[in-house]
């Protein structure tokens, strides 16, 4: 299993610009979703989806969309870049888990460095 | 929303010291707790997790212990080793509804020195 991949590892766009990161994962995991990572912030969920046809609103969702038309890829839209996208972006993926058992393992690519200038 | 509390920022310790991360959270529904960690360069990876029906659960040299009174769960890593030093993500969970949205922490970042 490749397990997740990302795609590019790095990009550099200038403000105005659109782009689109890829994400996918060949475990069959439902839940998928899209992370930033910005110095001393942590981890900030974006976008999630619970499965194919679903997708739900993060922690800081604008500027970006999403879609999820198969279970295995999850690719982020950034509609006009701004300098402050610049960031490293991880896509993450996990089994769904039935009520009462609470999450799982997310198992997470290797990251887009983006820039935006 | 739930709301993850980490501390400290940075924590350094002499190799074979123990390491302590503290986190607190603030929905009461949340249930599950997972510890990642991160190298330098490297995307996060699950080193431990606890679910809200278990008090405490360890693994080798790393423990995590949870007080759901008190909101709040520790990592614990004795005889720690320079490997260890990397950034660590404290996060929590909760099931139902918004199902799967991990809250995560600011991260600690743990130097083991020789």
């Amino acid at each position: 299993n490749a397990g997740v991949t990302q795609t590019p590892k790095f990009q550099v766009l200038k403000t105005g610009q659109s782009m689109t990161l890829q994400c996918a994962q060949d475990m069959n995991h439902e839940y998928m979703s899209w992370y930033r990572q910005d110095p001393g912030m942590g981890l900030r969920l974006i976008h999630y989806s619970v499965g194919a046809g679903i997708t739900d609103q993060g922690e800081v969702p604008n500027g970006y969309n999403v879609s999820r038309s198969t279970t295995e890829d999850f690719p982020l839209r950034l509609l006009s870049a701004a300098p402050s996208q610049t960031s490293v972006y991880f896509c993450a993926s996990s089994y769904s888990r039935p009520l009462l058992t609470g999450g799982s393992e997310q198992y997470f690519g290797p990251g887009t460095r983006l820039t935006v200038t | 929303g739930e709301n993850v509390e980490q501390h400290p920022s940075t924590l350094s310790v002499q190799e074979g010291d123990s390491a302590v991360i503290k986190c607190t959270y603030s929905d009461s529904a949340s249930n599950y707790f997972p510890w990642y960690k991160q190298e330098l360069g490297k995307r996060p990876q699950l080193i431990i997790d606890i679910r809200s029906n278990v008090g405490e659960k360890k693994d080798q040299r790393i423990a995590v212990t949870l007080n759901k009174t008190a909101k709040h769960f520790s990592l614990h890593i004795t005889e720690t080793q320079p490997e260890d030093s990397a950034v660590y993500f404290c996060a929590a969970s909760r099931s139902g509804g918004s199902n799967y949205k991990l809250t995560f922490g600011k991260g600690t970042l743990l130097t083991v020195n020789p």
